[in-house]
């Protein structure tokens, strides 16, 4: 058990709607970090926040945003779904913001299917 | 951009067998290098890592070598186990993302 949570554990849903994921980072971890995992695309790094701000963004698509709370846990949430949005989505927490030496704890992973 | 190569599974193997993933890295400086292992319906864990060229990350038997001559950190176990059955990742660090290779499937049957 990393100490990263992530819920829901799965989620079906259709196209065109809007779905919300939500992390809880290991205790004293200020760093999230979103990854979406496809069997076309791999494991693409999505966004990292850091203490609440947005520290850099990766292959993430415009329909999606992200945000992280002052409680330090954060929410991704996607909207006007497609079918390719179905993918694993990993959350994953540091203690620092990022860097060499910031190993990165991951949560078990929302999986998504969109229908 | 940065970006990393594994070989492409599956790696069927035998209780006992050697193992070897090869890893190879584009980058432009000389990021740390990752080993992470993904066991069936589970996140990524850590396996070892590496900082800076000719480091050794090891852990439970596996080890990796960072060769900057030939931009490469293959995962290498003398014997491996039933229970190393899992997906191999390999990956670097840009600032703060990791950037991944695309996973090798490792199955060990006894």
């Amino acid at each position: 058990d990393s100490g990263v949570t992530q819920t829901p554990k799965h989620l079906i849903t259709a196209t065109g709607q809007r779905v919300t994921l939500r992390c809880s980072p290991r205790s004293g971890d200020l760093s999230v970090y979103w990854y979406q995992q496809s069997l076309d695309q791999g494991l693409q790094f999505l966004i990292h926040y850091y203490n609440g701000e947005e520290r850099a963004k990766g292959n993430i698509l415009e329909r999606f945003s992200a945000q992280q709370f002052p409680d330090l846990h954060s929410e991704l949430n996607l909207s006007s779904l497609e079918l390719g949005d179905s993918a694993l989505y990993f959350c994953a927490s540091s203690v620092g913001s990022g860097g060499l030496y910031n190993e990165q704890f991951f949560g078990p992973g929302t999986r998504l299917t969109v229908l | 951009g940065d970006s990393v190569t594994q070989m492409e599974g599956p790696v069927t193997l035998s209780e006992e067998a050697f193992l070897t993933i090869n890893c190879t890295y584009t980058a432009t400086g000389y990021p740390s290098l990752f080993w992470y292992v993904q066991y069936p319906g589970e996140g990524l864990q850590l396996l070892l890592k590496a900082t800076k060229a000719d480091d050794k990350g090891s852990n439970k038997g596996f080890e990796a070598t960072y060769r900057k001559e030939t931009t490469s950190f293959h995962l290498e176990k003398g014997s491996v186990q039933v229970s190393d059955s899992a997906v191999y990742f390999c990956a670097l660090i840009d600032v703060a993302a990791l950037i991944f290779g695309k996973g090798t499937t490792l199955s060990v049957s006894s």
